[in-house]
């Protein structure tokens, strides 16, 4: 069935440099990716989507790169601040659902 | 804040009983989304309502049910609970039904915590 993987699991980066979460998923017939952010103690918030017309989308800090060929895409955060230590999801969509990846942990260091 | 809300927002009870948690989407939306995150894990999709019926089924056990009604608010019931049922439940909600070119944001409420001992 369709499957999204998503590495790595953890990332540490110094504050003020940038990270980069990357996704892969099988369905070709997949056309929506959003990321989202999930605080501590609470819900996902979407932060970025991307749709399979388009191969980037940013906005300020925050950026997204869709390779349709190779069923990948990245979010890519530049200039790092402590805020961003969150739990980062990718998804792509099936149908009417997403399917989402396992999460990726990311740490921010002073 | 999202708009979205869940009560309780913790729940203790025991194995082999049943509970509801209640959701209320954010005003005008009319897809709601039930989801499941165990310890340290990611987001499992339950089920999808869209304006009252039944749109999509993820990995949702026979044991829990759900229902939209017609104000719009979901509930998701949980019989017969095992001790692998404790987790995160979300809600989540958007304008729209997914699907096509028209996806849309979702919403997640602050989540239901539920502990079964």
């Amino acid at each position: 069935g369709e499957n999204v993987e998503q590495h790595p699991s953890t990332l540490s980066v110094q504050e003020g440099d940038s990270a980069v979460i990357k996704c892969t998923y099988s369905d070709s017939a997949s056309n929506y990716f959003p990321w989202y952010k999930q605080e501590l103690g609470k819900g996902p918030q979407l932060i970025i989507d991307i749709r399979s017309n388009v191969g980037e989308k940013k906005d300020q800090r925050i950026a997204v790169t869709l390779n349709k060929t190779a069923k990948h895409f990245s979010l890519h955060i530049t200039e790092t601040q402590p805020e961003d230590s969150a739990v980062y999801f990718c998804a792509a969509s099936k149908g009417y659902q997403l399917i989402w990846g396992a999460g990726t942990k990311l740490i921010i260091k002073p | 804040d999202s708009g979205v809300t869940q009560t309780p927002k913790h729940l203790i009870t025991a194995t082999g009983q049943r509970v509801t948690l209640r959701c209320s989407p954010r005003s005008g939306d009319l897809s709601v989304y039930w989801y499941q995150q165990s310890l340290d894990q990611g987001l499992q999709f339950l089920i999808q309502y869209y304006n009252g019926e039944e749109r999509a089924k993820g990995n949702i056990l026979e044991r829990f049910s759900a229902q939209q009604f017609p104000d719009l608010h979901s509930e998701l019931n949980l019989s017969s609970l095992e001790l692998g049922d404790s987790a995160l439940y979300f809600c989540a909600s958007s304008q729209g039904t997914s699907g096509g070119a028209g996806y849309n944001e979702q919403f997640f409420g602050p989540g239901t915590r539920l502990t079964v001992l």
